[in-house]
Order: C-alpha cells, then sequence, then structure tokens
C-alpha cells in the first residue's frame, strides 16, 4: 500500500512569489494534516482538515492557506512568500480527524521549500 | 538529505547499549503523547504512544514513562542499534474539535558501532 505522497519533492521560489503544495493521503484516509518544519526544530502544526472542512488552524499569518478536494487529497498554497517560509513541508493523514480521542497520523516525505 | 538535526541536542550511545531520550511537554491537558523518530529526508515515523492515565509503556525495545507530576516524557530504546540513529521528537496531543500535536524541540541521537 502507498502511503502518504507529496509533491513536488523539492521546490525554489523567490520572495513575493506564490507555491502550492500538494498532498496525498493514504487511501481511507479522511483528514489531512500539514505541518511546517523549519530545519533543526520540530514540526509546527499549520492546518487539519477533514471532509473538506477546516478543522484545526495553527498560529501562522493568512498567507497560509489550504483547501481539502472530495478525492481526499490536499493542496497547501502559500502567498507573498518570505525567507522565512523555508522549510519542510510535511503532510500527515489519518482515518479520522481524532475528535475526543488519539487517532495516528502517518507522515509524508515532506516537500523541502526555498525561498531565495 | 539535509539533516533534520541541525543544532539538536544530541546523544551518543555505543551500539548494543541502552538510550534514554528526555522530553518535557507543556500542557498538562493532553491526551496522549507520542514519540517520533525521524530520519534524514523522512517525515516523522511513530514509535511509541501513551495515553495520559497510564505511567507506563512498552513496545518492542521500546518503553515510554510518563511523569505528569514534572510534565516529563522518556522513550528507553534497548540494545541500540545503528539503524536506531536518527532524530527523536516527543508530541503532546490534545484533542478536542480535532487533533493538535506539538511537537518537543527533538534529540539527535548518533550510535557508534
Amino acid at each position: 500500500d502507498a502511503g502518504v505522497t507529496q509533491s513536488p519533492t523539492h521546490l525554489i521560489k523567490t520572495r513575493g512569489q506564490h507555491v502550492t503544495l500538494r498532498c496525498s493521503p493514504i487511501s481511507g484516509h479522511k483528514s489531512v494534516s500539514w505541518y511546517q518544519q523549519v530545519l533543526g526544530q520540530g514540526p509546527q502544526f499549520i492546518f487539519q482538515y477533514y471532509e473538506k472542512e477546516e478543522r484545526g488552524r495553527g498560529n501562522f499569518p493568512d498567507r497560509f492557506s489550504a483547501r481539502q478536494f472530495p478525492n481526499y487529497s490536499s493542496e497547501l498554497n502559500v502567498n507573498a512568500l518570505l525567507l522565512g517560509d523555508s522549510a519542510l513541508y510535511l503532510c500527515a493523514s489519518s482515518y479520522t480527524p481524532g475528535t475526543g480521542s488519539y487517532n495516528e497520523q502517518f507522515f509524508g516525505p515532506g516537500t523541502r521549500l526555498t525561498v531565495l | 538529505g539535509e539533516s533534520v538535526g541541525l543544532h539538536l541536542p544530541t546523544l551518543s550511545v555505543q551500539e548494543g547499549d541502552n538510550s534514554i531520550i528526555n522530553c518535557a511537554y507543556s500542557n498538562s491537558a493532553s491526551d496522549y503523547f507520542i514519540w517520533y523518530k525521524q530520519e534524514s529526508g523522512k517525515g516523522p515515523q511513530f514509535i511509541i504512544d501513551i495515553r495520559s492515565n497510564m505511567d507506563k509503556r512498552q513496545g518492542q525495545r521500546v518503553t515510554v514513562l510518563l511523569n505528569k507530576t514534572v510534565k516529563h516524557l522518556s522513550l528507553q530504546i534497548a540494545a541500540t542499534q545503528p539503524g536506531d540513529s536518527a532524530v527523536y521528537f516527543c508530541a503532546e496531543i490534545l484533542s478536542g474539535g480535532y487533533q493538535k500535536v506539538t511537537f518537543g524541540i527533538g534529540t539527535k541521537l548518533q550510535v557508534i558501532p
């Protein structure tokens, strides 16, 4: 079975540009979460989506947005890129969002974004 | 691949010895705690979890201890192997309307053959 897949694997952008990152969850998983991992730090929660709706949002500016499609895949969009947005962007999927109980998340390999 | 362990605390252990990795968490209301292993160029991989109403849980070669009094979590790896070399993160989970996962700083484990 395929795990969580993300595309592209690497991306180079310049300041002010826009970027779209993509994630396909494990088959049967309906919830997708996005994380930002700056080099040398732990992942930081950005968004969680379930059944195409945003269920949770971390402390990130409005330049960050996401959506989930009917097939449960997801896109993360970042506008007006800053140098500080350079990071590994991780997608994780789970069967449910874990409301009231823990539901294991499976992480993809991430997309390495470099902003010049 | 790039090193996710840049600037992280590092624990060096001889192959075959036991490893203990420690973590302090912040939210006393967290429901679950998880240890993840992250190898260079990969996403975090689940190792073991523990519910907040437990103080110890054992897996294959790994044991997690939870001390809620001092908000401390530890991961013990028995008979450490070269394949255990990675960055280890603890994470606390607060379940509510969604599953909020907060990762700790991370510790880089280096296994010396």
